[in-house]
């Protein structure tokens, strides 16, 4: 399998700071890039996608850069909240359907 | 749109006995699902895919015998563990895709299985 990593496993901010969470990939192949944010005892929800053709795409407080160079994936949430904390997840995709999941960054929002 | 439906959400059963875990795409239809294991703190182990219709693929590692995963239609997908033992005890969540180019998974809410 491809290994998609992670470059810190726990993250604290402020409420009201801006996060930035990171995800370095190896596979050049990989296509399309997906961040998943998962609370405590549920399933992953879907928070934002990008494709290979695109290096920037925003959200509603959510920001996913994509950087093919050097193979790195960051998620950018906008004034954090508590309700944000959370394990977030990226997972990337080569040609088929199947994802390769990064191991988890644990975002702590102190209020 | 896009829900993924998991049940049970949690299940407590003795050591030796098997159990069903049902996965159903509400809103669309699932090409592949996928069934995960995750461990506390950890990230998602892809145990098997399933297609519609076809065998499921089992990752290395995981058993197919103790694993029993049926695809029977385009919303469901069923996960069977059979003579469940403690070690079994895990988070299991399954996803489903209605697949094609830049199409994502989408997420049950996972099932907590503690065997007993």
């Amino acid at each position: 399998g491809e290994s998609v990593g992670l470059h810190l496993p726990t993250l604290s901010v402020q409420e009201g700071d801006n996060s930035i969470i990171n995800c370095a990939y190896s596979n050049s192949a990989s296509d399309y890039f997906i961040w998943y944010k998962q609370e405590s005892g549920k399933g992953p929800q879907f928070i934002i996608d990008i494709r290979s053709n695109m290096d920037k795409r925003q959200g509603q407080r959510v920001t996913v850069l994509l950087n093919k160079t050097v193979k790195h994936l960051s998620l950018q949430i906008a004034a954090t909240q508590p309700g944000d904390s959370a394990v977030y997840f990226c997972a990337e995709k080569e040609t088929g359907n199947q994802f390769y999941f990064g191991t988890g960054t644990s975002l702590t929002v102190i209020p | 749109g896009a829900v993924v439906s998991q049940h049970p959400s949690w299940v407590i059963c003795k050591s030796g006995t098997s159990v069903k875990i049902e996965c159903r795409s509400l809103d669309f239809q699932a090409t592949t699902m996928f069934w995960y294991r995750q461990f506390p703190k950890q990230s998602l182990m892809l145990m098997a895919t399933s297609n519609e219709g076809s065998k499921a693929t089992y990752e290395q590692g995981v058993e197919k015998d103790k694993f029993l995963i049926n695809h029977a239609s385009l919303t469901l997908s069923t996960l069977t563990v059979t003579s469940a033992h403690p070690e079994d005890s895990s988070f299991y969540i399954c996803s489903a895709t209605q697949g094609g180019f830049n199409s994502p998974l989408h997420f049950g809410n996972g099932t907590r299985l503690t065997v007993t």
